[in-house]
């Protein structure tokens, strides 16, 4: 079963922030929070993933709360080709469990 | 650089019969990893191969497997298929330098089952 729990949907504005919520309270302090998206039917597309300090890349920043039980990717400027499944997935080996995601739509 | 490919893109069968799927991992990338995402439902872990060997698999029967070759590419077999077994399968590929390496996914095959 996936260790993280996120809203099953979620709409965003064209140009404004996108922000998804995931919590992983049972997080063990050597597990990685990690970020795929999966846009209809494609393969999923890596994003970002972190242990324990936010991070950012050119695609997304993520956002780890102190606690470690809790994160936010956020997308600065979503188009609309970031709509998606948005999957959050806690993992501390190769087996990656994905849960449901949240299917972020994008409007203009 | 080329990213993971998989072939067939789709591939129907009947029931009772055999599907072989293949995958290419990103060059250099030694770990291969196979998932199944049945409609509407999450990636379930399939398989993990690194080095050519099995390293690991998920809750699936004896008649999904699969084989790593030396140039790291792979192969996953489905024996006896269901109807079930009709999903997308996808592989992904890692440096396997470590268990937490980021996988990258192919496109997938859409496996269905007649």
């Amino acid at each position: 079963d996936a260790k993280t729990t996120q809203p099953p949907s979620m709409d965003c504005a064209e140009g404004r922030a996108a922000n998804l919520p995931c919590n992983h309270s049972t997080i063990s302090g050597n597990e990685y929070v990690y970020w795929y998206r999966q846009i209809h039917s494609q393969g999923p597309q890596y994003i970002i993933h972190g242990l324990k300090n936010n991070e950012t890349n050119e695609m997304a920043s993520l956002i780890i709360t102190e606690d470690r039980k809790s994160s936010t990717l956020i997308l600065p400027h979503a188009t609309l080709r970031d709509t998606a499944v948005y999957y959050c997935i806690v993992r501390d080996n190769n087996d990656m469990r994905f849960g449901a995601g949240t299917r972020l739509t994008v409007k203009p | 650089e080329a990213g993971v490919t998989q072939s067939p893109t789709h591939l129907i069968k009947t029931r009772g019969q055999q599907a072989t799927l293949r995958c290419s991992p990103i060059s250099g990338h030694t770990s291969v990893y196979w998932y199944q995402q049945a409609l509407g439902l999450g990636l379930q872990f399939l398989l993990w191969y690194d080095e050519g060997e099995e390293r690991n698999r998920g809750n699936f029967p004896p008649r999904f497997s699969g084989r790593q070759f030396p140039n790291y590419s792979s192969e996953l077999n489905v024996n006896a298929l269901e109807l079930e077994d009709s999903a997308l399968y996808l592989c992904a590929s890692s440096w396997g330098l470590a268990e937490t390496d980021t996988q990258y996914f192919g496109p997938g095959t859409r496996l269905t089952v007649l």
